[in-house]
């Protein structure tokens, strides 16, 4: 199994540029998870789906940010316009529904910077 | 906001010793699981603990459960260079699949 697969490792981007974030989760999971991390915050939960339905986005903190899960097998986080503050390293997770005690499985995660 | 919180912060000890190193949480949850981060790379599931157990052992990790303190602890044993990392607990509630993750603890093993 190749694992959750995150795309691009590192994106570097201009203030008020267009960024998206793409994930693959693991074959056969159900839940899709994107959090973000940064050393003043730590790992913060952005958006959850569950069988590609949006569960909960509290956590997306402007509407600049918008998620989709078009399929069960993709989905994107865009940022629209991108602020110096949203430099990051974002992660998208994944765990099987059938896990009750929901482990998640993590991607290598994308490195954002915006100057 | 966070949930579980890491004590300590930062921990170096020497290749061979053991680490120990806590979490504490604030409300009740379903479980309890501990993550390891490499620098650069993503979390990696180590370990979960039920509200219903007390510890749990894999290979040279012991974890212990207190839910009467909301308290839990993760002991490596005869530590090495590749365990340098920072780990973080991760906090389950009941019928949800959100995670709460702590700020983490970064451990140092020195050769």
């Amino acid at each position: 199994d190749a694992g959750v697969i995150q795309s691009p490792r590192h994106e570097v981007t201009e203030m008020g540029q267009e960024v998206t974030l793409r994930c693959k989760p693991i074959s056969g999971h159900n839940s899709l998870f994107w959090y973000r991390q940064t050393m003043m915050r730590g790992l913060e939960l952005l958006i959850y789906f569950n069988n590609n339905v949006p569960i909960d986005d509290s956590g997306m903190p402007e509407d600049r940010f918008s998620a989709k899960m078009p399929n069960a097998s993709f989905s994107t986080l865009k940022i629209q316009p991108s602020e110096p503050r949203d430099s990051a390293v974002y992660f998208c997770a994944s765990s099987p529904l059938a896990n009750l005690y929901n482990e998640q499985f993590f991607g290598p995660g994308t490195r954002l910077t915006v100057l | 906001s966070q949930q579980g919180e890491e004590d300590p912060q930062a921990l170096s000890i020497q290749e061979g010793e053991n680490a120990t190193m806590n979490c504490s949480y604030k409300t009740s949850i379903n479980n309890l699981q501990w993550y390891r981060q490499n620098s650069g790379r993503g979390l990696v599931h180590l370990i979960l603990i039920r509200s219903n157990e007390r510890e749990k052992h894999s290979g040279r990790l012991r974890v212990t459960l207190d839910t009467s303190k909301k308290s839990s602890s993760l002991l490596i044993t005869a530590s090495r260079a590749a365990d340098t990392a920072s780990y973080f607990c991760a906090t389950g509630p009941t019928n949800d699949y959100k995670l709460s993750f702590g700020a983490g603890t970064t451990v140092t093993v020195r050769a």
